[in-house]
């Protein structure tokens, strides 16, 4: 079953504009992760935010996260056409310590950036 | 520079045959994994890897097999295509975050493998 839930599915912004897609998830997690799809490529690591953090910041990315609302958001600031691609946050099967978890995917945000 | 490479990028079978594909990392990395992905479903967990000889279900196992002989391959195998089995393949490697044993660190996906069964 799916663990995190992507919002929205969907977000077209103009070129310069700041983009905020968020990821809700069930279970506690040792780490959260997000990750970015160009169309027909795999995906590439974008930035891990572990459960004791609460923010993190990678050029043009800031990560959030909550552990109490079980909520993470990712803000990409004055985008570029090519940020164009869809947008996925993924977590570990199980939190707690002790094991290497497994990451489980949402269904991703698509991110159309139009110049 | 390290990579990880899956062959072949596409491949078109049909119902009830064996297809293998295949997945070479040489990051040297314990971890790997296949997924597949879906439109409206996003990616699913298929098997993954600790190390050599260890494999593991996940979400979606059935109709599936993977083995690990070496560090650097695993290879996904379809027993007897189904057409519900049409998808795009990813296969990942990653470490633990470093100074703890415990959270996946960073996936290395591989450009995916489009199989569809007719």
């Amino acid at each position: 079953s799916q663990q995190g839930e992507e919002d929205p599915q969907a977000l077209s912004i103009q070129e310069g504009e700041n983009a905020t897609m968020n990821c809700s998830y069930k279970t506690s997690i040792n780490n959260l992760q997000w990750y970015r799809q160009n169309s027909g490529r795999g995906l590439v690591h974008l930035i891990l935010i572990r459960s004791n953090e609460r923010e993190k910041h990678s050029g043009r990315l800031r990560v959030t996260l909550d552990t109490s609302k079980k909520s993470s958001s990712l803000l990409i600031t004055a985008s570029r056409a090519a940020d164009t691609a869809s947008y996925f946050c993924a977590t570990d099967a199980w939190g707690g310590g002790g094991s290497q978890g497994n990451l489980i995917f949402g269904k991703g945000t698509k991110l159309s950036v139009k110049p | 520079d390290a990579e990880i490479t899956q062959s072949p990028r596409h491949k078109i079978t049909e119902t009830g045959r064996q297809v293998t594909l295949a997945c070479h990392q040489t990051w040297n990395h314990n971890n790997m994994f296949w997924y597949r992905q879906d439109l409206g479903h996003g990616l699913r967990l298929i098997h993954y890897s600790y190390g050599v000889h260890d494999t593991n279900k996940g979400e979606v196992s059935d109709g599936y097999s993977v083995s690990r002989s070496n560090t650097e391959d695993l290879p996904l195998t379809l027993e007897s295509a189904a057409s519900s089995q049409t998808s795009v393949y990813f296969c990942a490697s990653s470490e633990p975050i470093p100074g703890t044993s415990a959270g996946t660190g960073e996936l290395f996906f591989g450009e995916g493998s489009r199989l569809t069964v007719l």
